[in-house]
């Protein structure tokens, strides 16, 4: 059974093009969080979602909307895409908060031509 | 500012040996928690370990253990018995629970030569 799931694995769009990534998590988990990695291997957290709301927000351009329709899906959509963005996006989830063990999903890789 | 350093961009350790990879972080917080995980080549982040600050106590995972300085912050991973599954990136993290946040360092990648 899969834990933390993403949709899809591989994503390549034209600049400009607006995409969504989903995620799933079967754990139960109350925590769902997105990050970016970039071409360095550096992690970075994007946004963080307890129970359907958000509680984490880094400096992120407003073009990148997370989206919680329940707390077993976090959802990524992002407008008017940039070369820049170009990276690997994970999904995780975590019983409660940050100090909870966090499983992480495959990633998407993203590539914006 | 909270930031996680990991100064070994790169190691390696022959087979069966015993390799280190350090970490050090700067915190104001009494409070936190250390992790250190792992990013084989499928990309897949797993995690190795957890050490709670409050507990002095080193945690042990198998042939996984760490050597946690709170003075020094410092929360170095050690692999005992290196196995070529071993081979990957090793991402040392952070996380407070005020205002959530969550640091990852720059990662150490690991090569065990056979």
């Amino acid at each position: 059974d899969t834990a933390v799931s993403q949709t899809p694995k591989y994503l390549v769009t034209q600049m400009g093009n607006d995409k969504s990534i989903k995620c799933e998590q079967n754990l139960g988990h109350d925590t769902m969080y997105w990050y970016k990695q970039d071409s360095k291997k550096f992690l970075k957290i994007m946004f963080s979602y307890n129970n359907k709301e958000l509680i984490i927000n880094e400096t992120v351009p407003n073009r990148f909307s997370p989206k919680s329709p329940d707390k077993a899906h976090l959802n990524l959509h992002i407008n008017s895409l940039e070369l820049g963005d170009s990276a690997v996006y994970f999904c995780a989830s975590s019983l409660t908060t940050l100090q909870e063990t966090q499983y992480f999903g495959p990633g998407t890789r993203l590539l914006v031509l | 500012a909270q930031t996680v350093t990991q100064s070994q961009p790169e190691m390696s350790v022959q087979e069966a040996e015993t390799v280190t990879l350090s970490c050090t972080y700067d915190t104001s917080e009494s409070d936190y928690y250390l992790f250190w995980y792992k990013q084989p080549p499928s990309r897949q982040m797993i995690l190795v370990i957890r050490q709670e600050a409050y507990k002095q106590q080193n945690a042990t995972e198998n042939r996984f253990s760490v050597n946690f300085q709170k003075a020094a912050k410092s929360f170095s991973l050690k692999i005992s018995d290196s196995q070529l599954g071993d081979a990957a990136m090793y991402f040392c993290a952070y996380s407070i629970n005020t205002g959530n946040q969550f640091y990852f360092g720059t990662g150490t990648s690991l090569t065990v030569i056979p």
